[in-house]
């Protein structure tokens, strides 16, 4: 069945950098797109970028050129690194399918709670 | 960026009592907007696309509406287990944007 696991640290020192992975199974990274999602304690959702299917990125402008987002396909991962983090980036992080279809997210990893300390 | 302005913020219901969410978008998205269902402590769950859609397993106490700018999600007959935070989503335009959620708790 379609599974999506993020995996990466609890705590990161602030300025420094975030690298988390997102490993699926149950589809390939090169049918389907593989997004980033973060939420930060008690808020909403924000979208942060994409890995499309053919392997080009897009990425949310409010986080200018801070956010590299990669895979490998050979191991059905996707990568998220982020640097110069800041307080406000302690939030869930979390990756989600793209329907093959339509521009909704039909699956969801169960996140992965990262803080930001001083 | 398409704003979605979520009402109400919060919503206490009675158990069997019908519940609306209103989701509004700053321009026309042309029924391209989604419901998640979100509990404490889990991720987002998808419960409507397409505007009124309804995912597959999701029980069917729960339709979506609207057209153009207004969209609402309306569950009958809560149930305990509908307890969650709900967000609306449009994929109209890059990048996809999200409502602000709207925490729905028992009476």
């Amino acid at each position: 069945q379609v599974q999506l696991k993020e995996t990466g640290p609890d705590l990161v020192q602030l300025t420094q950098t975030l690298s988390i992975t997102c490993t699926v199974s149950g589809f390939s990274l090169t049918t389907y797109n593989v997004h980033w999602v973060r939420q930060p304690p008690g808020k909403g959702l924000e979208w942060m970028g994409a890995m499309w299917n053919g392997g080009g990125t897009d990425y949310n402008s409010a986080f200018k050129s801070r956010l590299s987002i990669s895979r490998d396909t050979s191991k059905s991962q996707v990568f998220l690194k982020m640097n110069s983090l800041q307080t406000d980036d302690t939030a869930k992080y979390f990756c989600a399918r793209l329907n093959w279809e339509r521009d909704y997210f039909d699956y969801w990893g169960q996140g992965v709670m990262v803080t930001v300390s001083s | 960026d398409i704003r979605m302005t979520q009402s109400p913020a919060s919503l206490s219901a009675s158990l069997g009592e019908t519940v609306n969410i209103e989701c509004l978008a700053s321009e026309d998205i042309y029924s391209d907007l989604a419901w998640y269902q979100q509990k404490p402590g889990k991720s987002p769950q998808l419960l409507i696309y397409n505007a009124n859609s309804l995912q597959n397993g999701v029980p069917s106490r729960f339709s979506g509406s609207g057209s153009g700018t207004q969209y609402s999600l309306k569950i009958n007959s809560l149930q305990s287990e509908d307890v969650a935070t709900y967000f609306c989503q449009q994929y109209n335009n890059y990048p996809p944007t999200f409502g602000g959620g709207t925490k729905l708790e028992l009476k």
